[in-house]
């Protein structure tokens, strides 16, 4: 299947600070790419959908200022969670979608990243 | 009313045992559907899609009824490393995804 991955797969920072996550499609071109946020013991939630070289659309109640999303090209989103605080902690998982290589419907997710905000 | 909604868990089961999962969604203009699996501080996995005709891989069935807005994951013969969190998701026009909160599987010895 298609390979997502996503950088840092753990990182502890301080509060205030600013924390970017990368996500890169492996071995196809994702036309789409989604960002999940997911609580321990609670379901993954989509936070924003973006697509490579427009803008990304957020998810109500996710603040578009708070958490950047920059799809520069096919293989490669960013989230960037700025002025990071203790209730930011959680598991961002991104997703990668759409594209000839894959099925337009399924979505192959990167491994995750653990933030932890002190 | 959540839009994709499962049995709540956890399942205990012993191995050998068949365990069957429900999900109901209610966007009745879902298009796609499939189950996903997940571990413990994991991202989740593709499982299996699911289609109105029903499709198995191996020990496990999908079923989908489009009239009672259902779906359905039967799994045989349960194995240990069957041992996770089961997804539902709904995918609707626009490429919206909804995951359902997951039910969990416990498989023992």
């Amino acid at each position: 299947g298609a390979v997502v991955s996503q950088h840092p797969s753990r990182v502890i920072c301080k509060s205030g600070t600013s924390v970017k996550i990368e996500c890169r499609s492996l071995d196809f071109q994702a036309t789409t790419m989604f960002w999940y946020r997911q609580f321990p013991k609670q379901s993954l939630m989509l936070m924003a959908t973006s697509n490579e070289g427009s803008k990304a659309t957020y998810e109500q109640g996710v603040e578009k200022d708070k958490f950047l999303i920059n799809h520069a090209s096919l293989t490669l989103s960013t989230l960037t969670v700025t002025s990071a605080h203790p209730e930011d902690s959680s598991f961002y998982i991104c997703s990668a979608g759409g594209g000839l290589a894959v099925g337009t419907d399924t979505q192959y997710f990167g491994p995750g990243t653990r933030l932890t905000v002190l | 009313r959540k839009e994709v909604e499962q049995d709540p868990g956890p399942f205990n089961v012993p191995e050998g045992a068949t365990v069957a999962f429900n999900c109901t969604y209610s966007n009745s203009a879902s298009q796609s559907f499939f189950w996903y699996r997940q571990d413990c501080r994991k991202e989740p996995k593709l499982l299996m899609s699911v289609y109105s005709s029903g499709n198995e891989d191996g020990r496990f069935t999908a079923q989908l009824n489009r009239a009672s807005q259902y779906i359905s994951l039967l799994i045989r013969d349960s194995k240990l490393s069957d041992s996770a969190t089961y997804l539902c998701v709904v995918n609707s026009r626009g490429f919206k995804t909804i995951f359902g909160a997951g039910t969990r599987l416990f498989v023992k010895a």
